[in-house]
């Protein structure tokens, strides 16, 4: 069965760094867009970050873009996120999710990780 | 910017059917996805491509999407279906969820 774990989360203070990990298995992880969702607690899910299946394209939520850094080690089966200049606003759980759409510009998000809890504070 | 649109809460007696709107505009020109998330577990896909099922999902979730609305529909809903559900959709460089709504199973 295809399994996303996602390691890395923990207390970090503002202003920190942390990067984030999502190990793949039991599937093709280099066929397919990888994606980073959030959910700050008691909130709702917020799309974070995408990078394509080699790498080349990445995408932001406006509100990361500039201090996170999406990127894949195909040959790891992995995903990362580099997060810096993180702020309290930042503190949730980031999920690491598999996209299978066909399309681009279409989205089909059919397995999640079971997430990694970010925490931003003094 | 665009918005997904969503009503915070929806109730339903067991064996009725629920009926949760998502809108946005011109949302029926794009492609919308349907999540459900129960406490304390990872979202899990409901609906894609706005009336598709993925395998392992009840034939009672449906979904329609047209115009500025996105509807998932749970037929003959049971207390297991308590749960949030949260639309998505998107464009060529960005992804968007909806609030959420939770339904609740009374």
């Amino acid at each position: 069965e295809v399994q996303l774990v996602e390691s890395g989360g923990g207390l970090v203070h503002p202003g920190g760094s942390l990067r984030l990990s999502c190990g793949a298995s039991e599937f093709t992880f280099g066929n397919y867009w990888m994606h980073w969702v959030r959910q700050a607690p008691g909130k709702g899910l917020v799309w974070v970050s995408r990078v394509n299946s080699d790498g080349s394209t990445t995408n932001y939520a406006d509100s990361v873009r500039g201090r996170f850094t999406i990127s894949r080690h195909n040959a790891k089966n992995t995903l990362y996120l580099q997060m810096n200049s993180l702020r309290a606003e930042d503190t949730a759980i980031y999920y690491c999710v598999r996209d299978s759409a066909d399309d681009y510009g279409d989205y089909r998000f059919d397995y999640w990780g079971q997430g990694t809890l970010v925490t931003v504070s003094s | 910017s665009y918005e997904l649109t969503q009503p915070p809460s929806v109730s339903v007696s067991p064996g009725q059917t629920a009926s949760i709107t998502c809108s946005g505009d011109t949302l029926g020109d794009k492609s919308a996805c349907w999540y459900q998330q129960r406490p304390g577990q990872s979202p899990v896909l409901v609906i894609y491509q706005d009336d598709k099922r993925p395998s392992g999902i009840p034939e009672r979730f449906s979904g329609s999407n047209s115009g500025n609305t996105a509807t998932l529909t749970i037929s003959g809903t049971q207390a297991v279906d308590e749960a949030d559900y949260y639309c998505q959709a998107g464009d060529m460089s960005t992804v968007l969820f909806g609030g959420g709504t939770k339904l609740t199973v009374l």
